[in-house]
């Protein structure tokens, strides 16, 4: 079946680490996005990719990093300089102007 | 400015009452209009997809329809499974990209 991965599910990051989000797809969709979601909040866009090797800033892109070395996959790094990282994050695809496509996502706490 | 914004905040009803939630944008050209439903914990699972005004798409209680500036979920005689976070979102272009712009999302409570 055809679906975006995110892993881990729930993900425990210490004061002071970088922590990384899988995010994969076999829809074979162009674009990716990754939005966080705070609670009681709607979708806040990190950053978001149209082809390979090619990425561009979103809304609250400070503290976060993104590579997209492959078509299928589009890992988000959570970086120190992140000062608040507590969320759920989402991973997305499409097609041009078509629906995206979520993950399941991951709750990342800080410990 | 692209926006989107959704209302009620959040909407509590009885089973079996029917109403309206809202998605108002301001976008240039519109290439769609987007709806989901997210489950607590869960990412938001696609609905349907309106792209010009007038039209209307229906899914067992759920009817979605379009005009120039707004977009409502129906949902007639609703029962507590519909319980859920419903989302509108629309996509823009930027600087010869695309983006999804998100409402902040109608928290619904179907009561039994």
């Amino acid at each position: 079946d055809g679906g975006i991965t995110q892993s881990p599910k729930y993900l425990f990051r210490k004061e002071g680490q970088n922590v990384t989000l899988s995010c994969e797809q076999n829809l074979n969709h162009d674009a990716m996005y990754w939005y966080r979601q705070d609670p009681g909040q709607g979708l806040r866009l990190i950053y978001y990719s149209q082809i390979v090797n090619d990425f561009q800033k979103g809304d609250i892109a400070e503290g976060y990093s993104v590579s997209r070395e492959k078509k299928e996959s589009f890992p988000l790094t959570v970086t120190s300089a992140q000062k608040n990282p507590t969320a759920f994050y989402l991973c997305a695809s499409s097609r041009c102007w078509t629906e995206a496509c979520f993950g399941q996502g991951t709750r990342l706490t800080v410990v | 400015e692209d926006q989107v914004t959704q209302s009620p905040e959040a909407l509590r009803l009885q089973e079996g009452e029917s109403s309206s939630l809202n998605c108002s944008y301001t976008v240039s050209g519109l290439r769609g209009l987007f709806w989901y439903r997210q489950d607590p914990g869960k990412g938001p699972e696609f609905l349907f997809t309106l792209y010009s005004a007038g039209e209307e798409k229906e899914k067992e209680r759920l009817k979605a329809t379009l005009t120039k500036k707004e977009s409502f979920l129906h949902i007639t005689a609703p029962k507590p499974e519909d319980s859920a976070t419903y989302l509108c979102a629309v996509p823009v272009s930027t600087s010869g990209t695309y983006k999804y712009i998100f409402g902040t999302g109608t928290r619904l409570k179907v009561l039994a």
